[in-house]
């Protein structure tokens, strides 16, 4: 079955960078798509970018352009997210997804989140 | 970007009860439309995908429609189960926005 097993809680001072890491098991690593969900305490999801493992084709929103990179490491089966230059609003739990199918990149499977705590 | 406005905000309804949730993009999505549901403390889990589509293990009690600009999910009879809360986003275009989110609550 598709699992997408996450790396731990992080606490990081504003100005610091985290890295998120997603390691994928149970289907073809290169054939779908990782998104990356942030969800702040209380709020709904918000989407922050896309990777295609297939070709390292990056998608980011223009909000995080500049302070975040995904990666797809194929010989691992492992996604990663880095967010840089971090402040106190972006403590959130981070979500990786996988596409729905090659064609659809809905979020038919989630990891089960990273907190990151963002505190001076 | 493209903004994805849900209503109600908050329902509250009982168990066997019909529900529908409404979801209205800023501009057309065509039918690139998803739902998903949320528990306290867990990650979304997709329902609906492409306006209509069923994911797969979803009961059949949970339905989409629309397209375009306007959005439905529907719920033929509520479960005890079924008490989250509810978004949509759209896949079509730019930022994959998500709406506020429906809070339904036991009545």
């Amino acid at each position: 079955q598709v699992q997408l097993v996450q790396s731990g809680a992080e606490v990081k001072k504003p100005g610091a960078s985290v890295k998120v890491s997603c390691k994928a098991s149970g289907y073809t690593f290169i054939s779908y798509g990782i998104s990356w969900v942030r969800q702040a305490p209380g709020q709904g999801p918000e989407w922050m970018g896309r990777i295609s493992p297939y070709n390292d084709n990056t998608n980011y929103a223009q909000k995080f352009q500049g302070r975040v990179t995904m990666i797809a490491d194929t010989s691992t089966r492992t996604a990663y997210m880095e967010l840089g230059s971090l402040r106190s609003d972006d403590t959130a739990v981070y979500y990786c997804t996988r596409d729905h199918s090659p064609d659809s990149t809905s979020s038919a499977f989630w990891g089960q989140g990273t907190l990151v705590t963002v505190s001076s | 970007d493209i903004e994805m406005t849900q209503s109600p905000s908050s329902l509250s309804a009982s168990v066997g009860d019909r529900v529908t949730i409404s979801c209205r993009a800023s501009q057309s999505i065509n039918s690139y439309l998803n739902w998903y549901q949320q528990k306290p403390g867990k990650a979304p889990k997709l329902l609906i995908y492409a306006a209509s589509s069923l994911f797969s293990g979803v009961p059949s009690r949970f339905s989409g429609g629309g397209s375009g600009t306007d959005f439905t999910l529907t719920i033929s009879s509520l479960q005890p189960e079924d008490f989250a809360t509810y978004y949509c986003q759209q896949s079509y275009s730019g930022p994959k926005t998500f709406g506020q989110g429906t809070k339904l609550d036991i009545k």
